[in-house]
Formats: C-alpha cells, structure tokens, sequence
C-alpha cells in the first residue's frame, strides 16, 4: 500500500530534550516536506526537500533541522525543543513537481513540549 | 508571493443541506489551486486541483469547485451533504510561480449534523 509513515504519532516531551520525529514514504517521491498544523494558522511549512541531500526552509524553520540522506526518509530533528514546538506535524510527499501534484500526508504526530 | 485565505473557520450545516466553502487566492500570475480535506484524527488528502482548462472542477466524494479568475476565487461546493463530510478543509496554492512550495489557509471546519 502507497504510503507516508511517521514515528511516533504521540509524544510528550520536557524543554531542552532533543528527539527526531521519522517519516518514511514508499512511492519512491522525490518531494518531502514537513508541516506544522496549529489552530487558526492551518498547515505552515518548516522544511522540505527536492532530493536527496537537497532542502530547503520553508516559512517557520527556526528550531527545526532535517536530513535527506535516503529517497525515502525525511527525519525532523528538534535538537532543543521549547513548548512553543507543542504541535501537530504533519509529513507529505509527492513527484518532483510538487507545485501541482498531489501531495500525500502522513497521518500526524502529536508533540507536547512541556 | 501568492496566498490564499479562507474566510469562514467554521460553516455549520444540516444533513443532504448545501454548502460552500469559500476561498480567495492573491496572484497575478497562472495558479494552480487545491482543496484538500482531513478527516478527524488523519492526515490531508487530495479531494480536487485546478491546473487549467474547465473552470468547474470534480472532485472525490461529490466535490466541485469553480475557478472564478475575475474574483480570485475557488470556492468549494457540494449540493447535498452528509455526517461524513463533517472534516477541516483547506485551500491552497503554490508560493510562487516555479517553486515547489504550497501555502495553505487557516482551513474550514464543516459541521454537518442530523
């Protein structure tokens, strides 16, 4: 089954803890991205990538890393979270022409920084 | 930069009633448009996109919307809904001709109940 997995779907951390949230595709995309959904804003994008090795911020990078070492994973790395980063995140994927292809999400992590 | 924006954060609404979903997007340029739909507790999916051609554009599940390029809007519509339909909508466009980015509005809530 085409898919985007992310790992984990719930997690309550403390301020200052680094954690990686994975996400995974398995329809060889070239595209990933990584979003943040918060109530009244809709989706905001933090990062994404064209290729592998190749990314780019999108509109709210600032406390948020990721690699593209592998076509198919696209890690989100919080190296120091702040509760600022409780969230909703969403992975998505598409061909390489994103601007007008469809993008497919994964189902969502839940982040709490306390 | 193009943008889109979304006017009613929530559009409550009766069983088989109609309903609009309202969207206006900021370009001067071409624009390819989407609407995509999340479901409670899920990702986002595709539902329709305009590229070019027909400006009434079929989605799944009974969707359509329609590209009205003199009022800059992409308006979604369906005639008859059901409790099924009750989800967060979300319009959005391309940041900008050529990049690979899209930008989402807030989103809509339809409630549809009994």
């Amino acid at each position: 089954e085409a898919q985007v997995t992310q790992n984990p779907r719930y997690l309550i951390t403390v301020t200052g803890k680094k954690l990686t949230v994975t996400c995974s595709q398995n329809m060889n995309h070239e595209y990933m991205s990584w979003y943040r959904q918060d109530p009244g804003l809709g989706l905001r994008q933090i990062y994404y990538s064209m290729n592998v090795e190749v990314t780019d911020k999108g509109d709210v990078p600032e406390g948020y890393k990721v690699s593209r070492k592998e076509k198919r994973n696209f890690p989100l790395i919080l190296e120091s979270p702040s509760p600022n980063q409780t969230s909703l995140y969403f992975c998505a994927s598409s061909t390489r022409a994103a601007s007008y292809n469809e993008q497919f999400f994964g189902p969502g992590t839940r982040l709490t920084v306390l | 930069a193009q943008s889109v924006t979304q006017l009613d954060s929530q559009v409550p609404v009766f069983e088989e009633a109609p309903v609009e979903l309202r969207c206006n997007y900021s370009s001067s340029v071409s624009v390819y448009l989407f609407w995509y739909v999340q479901y409670p507790n899920q990702g986002l999916q595709l539902l329709l996109k305009y590229l070019s051609g027909s400006t009434l554009v079929k989605g799944i599940n009974g969707f359509e919307a329609e590209f009205n390029k003199s009022q800059t809007s992409f308006h979604l519509r369906k005639p008859s809904v059901h409790i099924s339909d009750t989800a967060e909508y979300f319009c959005a466009v391309p940041w900008n001709t050529g990049f690979q980015k899209l930008v989402f509005g807030t989103g809509t809530r339809l409630l549809v109940s009994p």
